[in-house]
C-alpha cells in the first residue's frame, strides 16, 4: 500500500474546464514532486517543492499550476488543457536530500489518470 | 535529454530464470535508482546505489554501477510471474541546481511466464 494518496484516480475534463489534482502524504517528507507519464513512456518531472517552496519548474506550460498549501499536501491546478495533456499524473514525496547530498528514494502515489476531451 | 536508456526495451522469460536489465546514462550522477511499475500503477522504489558504490544487493535483486562507462545493470534472480512489470532506472545528477531532479530512463518491460 502506498503512503502517498492521490485523488481523483480518474478525471475527464473538457478543454475549457478548471480542475485540480490532489496529493497527500503523512511520512513527514519535506520534498514533493509532480511527474507526468504518457503511455509506454518514462515519467517526466514537472515540479518539485522543497519545504513548501517551489524549487524546480521544468518549463511546464502555465495551464498547469502547482500549489503546496502545507508540508503534507500538494495540488496541481489544471486550466485550459489540451488533449495532448492526457496522461497519468504521478505525485511523489521524499526527504529533500540524502545526508551529504542529493535526491534520495521517491515514494509515489498511484497516480491520477487524466483525459482531456 | 538527460534520460537514461534501458536495454532491452522488452524481456520475456520463464519463471525461475534470471532477468538482466541494463541502463546507460549521460551525465555525472550522485546516485542511480531502480523502480518498478505495474501496469497503470505508481512506481515502487527498489534500490539506490551511490556513485561511489559498485554493487548492491537487496533480496533477489543485484545492482551494479560502472561510472566510467556510465552504466548500471539490474539482475533479478529466480524470477516469478509476480515480477512482471516495467522497470526503470533513474539518475540523480550532481550539482546544486539539480537537487531534487531525478531523471527516468525509458524502461524495460519484463514478462515472466509461469
Amino acid at each position: 500500500d502506498t503512503e502517498v494518496t492521490q485523488t481523483p484516480k480518474h478525471l475527464v475534463m473538457g478543454m475549457t474546464n478548471k480542475k485540480s489534482l490532489k496529493c497527500e502524504q503523512h511520512m513527514g517528507h519535506r520534498a514533493m514532486y509532480w511527474y507526468k507519464q504518457k503511455a509506454k513512456k518514462p515519467p517526466e518531472l514537472m515540479f518539485v517543492y522543497s519545504y513548501e517552496k517551489l524549487s524546480i519548474n521544468e518549463s511546464v506550460p502555465s495551464r498547469f499550476s502547482p500549489e503546496c498549501p502545507n508540508s503534507s499536501l500538494l495540488n496541481l491546478h489544471l486550466h485550459a488543457l489540451q488533449p495532448e495533456d492526457s496522461a497519468l499524473y504521478l505525485c511523489a514525496s521524499s526527504q529533500p536530500r540524502l545526508a551529504g547530498g542529493n535526491t534520495g528514494e521517491l515514494f509515489f502515489g498511484e497516480g491520477s489518470r487524466l483525459t482531456v476531451l | 535529454s538527460q534520460q537514461g536508456e534501458e536495454d532491452p526495451q522488452a524481456l520475456s522469460i520463464q519463471e525461475g530464470e534470471n532477468a538482466t536489465m541494463n541502463c546507460s546514462y549521460k551525465t555525472s550522477i550522485n546516485n542511480l535508482q531502480w523502480y518498478r511499475q505495474n501496469s497503470g500503477r505508481g512506481l515502487v522504489h527498489l534500490i539506490l546505489i551511490r556513485s561511489n558504490e559498485r554493487e548492491k544487493h537487496s533480496g533477489r535483486l543485484r545492482v551494479t554501477l560502472d561510472t566510467s562507462k556510465k552504466s548500471s545493470s539490474l539482475l533479478i534472480t529466480a524470477s516469478r510471474a509476480a515480477d512482471t512489470a516495467s522497470y526503470f532506472c533513474a539518475t540523480a545528477p550532481w550539482g546544486g541546481s539539480t537537487l531534487g531532479r531525478l531523471y527516468f530512463g525509458r524502461g524495460t518491460q519484463l514478462t515472466v511466464w509461469p
